[in-house]
């Protein structure tokens, strides 16, 4: 069974542009989860979409943005790139929201913005 | 929201030494994970222990939830083991995982 994979893996944008990520979950999962992490602020929440819904979402600017798909795939898009964007995306996958399960996580996307 | 702190922060160990790791967290949780963060910065999926004892070949992971804490042990440690132990875990009202500091763990030959 294949795990959740991210594209790109790697990123060099500049202030001001935009990027968009990709998640797919593993088969059957229908949850994901955003999650970046800077040495800064360590590890903190983005946003969680399941049915293609979101279900929550983390203390960050409207500029971070993301949908899901009918095949559970998602996607987060960040605007108006600032340096301090720079950091590692991960996303996770589970079968529910809020289920007791393991999530798993995809290999991540390194965002440096120049 | 849940507070999730881990000690030690850092932990230098010599090949072949034992370890634990430990995990305090403040509320009620549904989910509770182990992580290991590889050098490319995958989180590998240790454990899922909500509650109880679970072994893994030279990890085993305890958590009391009703005492909220969470222990990692690691036996004769591996230059492999080197990186980055973070604990997670999930509210019961909620989804999201909320994550510790991490372990910085350096295992020398």
């Amino acid at each position: 069974k294949a795990g959740v994979t991210q594209t790109p893996r790697y990123l060099i944008k500049t202030r001001g542009q935009q990027v968009t990520l990709s998640c797919s979950p593993i088969s059957g999962h229908r949850s994901v989860s955003w999650y970046q992490q800077t040495p800064g602020q360590g590890l903190q929440f983005l946003f969680e979409y399941f049915s293609e819904t979101q279900r929550n979402k983390g203390n960050f600017p409207g500029r971070f943005s993301g949908r899901q798909f009918s095949n559970s795939r998602s996607e987060m898009n960040v605007s108006t790139l600032e340096l301090g964007d720079s950091a590692l995306y991960l996303c996770a996958s589970s079968f529910t929201p809020g289920g007791r399960e393991t999530q798993y996580f995809g290999p991540g996307t390194r965002l440096l913005v120049l | 929201g849940i507070q999730v702190e881990q000690s030690p922060p850092d932990l230098i160990l010599q090949e072949g030494a034992n370890s634990t790791l430990r995990c305090n967290f403040s509320d009620s949780v549904n989910n509770l994970q182990w992580f290991h963060q590889n050098p490319w910065g995958q989180l590998i999926n240790l454990f899922y222990i909500p509650s109880g004892t679970k072994q893994n070949g030279r990890l085993s992971a305890t958590t009391v939830a009703t005492e909220r804490y969470s222990l990692l042990y690691i036996s004769s440690s591996q230059t492999t083991d080197s990186g980055v132990y973070f604990c997670a875990v999930q509210e019961t009202s909620g989804s999201r995982l909320t994550f510790g500091e991490g372990t910085q763990l350096t295992v020398n030959p």
